[in-house]
């Protein structure tokens, strides 16, 4: 079955340590996006990514970095620079992020705890 | 002020009741979506609209363009429709989004028995 995978579920990490969140897909996607969700607000876009070797900011990136080494993988990781790193992380991807295809799908997401 | 509002922020019902869960947004869009996340925090997408109306069992989307106005309904509602329903949308004319989503804060709904 096609979909977007994110390991682990829960993670717990000690302050001022960088943690790297997975996100996989075997959609044949070329976008992927990262976003961010805190409890009552809405998700906030991290980075998004439309093609392999490239990708851009979005409204929250400070403190984030990304890579896009392999079309079906975008990985997130948390550095020690972001200062309210607990939260829930979804990943997601499109076919394209062209005026085409706005489908979403979604991953289960990922809950980062900082202590 | 959010680019895209939603009301009720919470939201109980018993068991059969109709359900309406609105959103208004202040910009031009390219499409809108509803989106269904349960406690395990997984989304999945209910509707995709950029006019008129969609039905899926229970679940009707409606969108007017030029009022900048969605709504989602939930006939006889049942407590598994208990969740967070966030509207999201495209913002600006055709692809320029680039397929990135602007959030509601979502509406929490409880249905109880």
């Amino acid at each position: 079955d096609g979909g977007i995978t994110q390991s682990p579920k829960y993670l717990f990490r000690k302050e001022g340590q960088n943690v790297t969140l997975s996100c996989e897909q075997n959609l044949n996607h070329d976008a992927m996006y990262w976003y961010r969700q805190d409890p009552g607000q809405g998700l906030r876009l991290i980075y998004y990514s439309q093609i392999v070797n490239d990708f851009q900011k979005g409204d929250i990136a400070e403190g984030y970095s990304v890579s896009r080494e392999k079309k079906e993988s975008f990985p997130l990781t948390v550095t020690s620079a972001q200062k309210n790193p607990t939260a829930f992380y979804l990943c997601a991807s499109t076919l394209h992020g062209g005026a085409s295809s706005y489908e979403q799908y979604f991953g289960p997401g990922t809950r980062l705890t900082v202590t | 002020k959010n680019e895209v509002e939603q009301s009720p922020q919470n939201l109980t019902a018993q068991e059969g009741e109709f359900i309406t869960i609105n959103c208004s947004y202040s910009v031009g869009i390219s499409a809108l979506h509803w989106l269904q996340q349960h406690p395990g925090g997984g989304i999945v997408s209910l509707f995709m609209l950029s006019s008129g109306k969609k039905k899926h069992g229970r679940l009707i989307a409606t969108i007017n363009i030029q009022e900048k106005h969605s709504s989602l309904h939930i006939t006889a509602s049942h407590p598994r429709d208990s969740a967070v329903y966030i509207c999201a949308v495209h913002l600006g004319a055709g692809g320029t989004s680039y397929g990135k989503l602007t959030f509601g804060q979502g509406t929490i709904l409880t249905v109880h028995p």
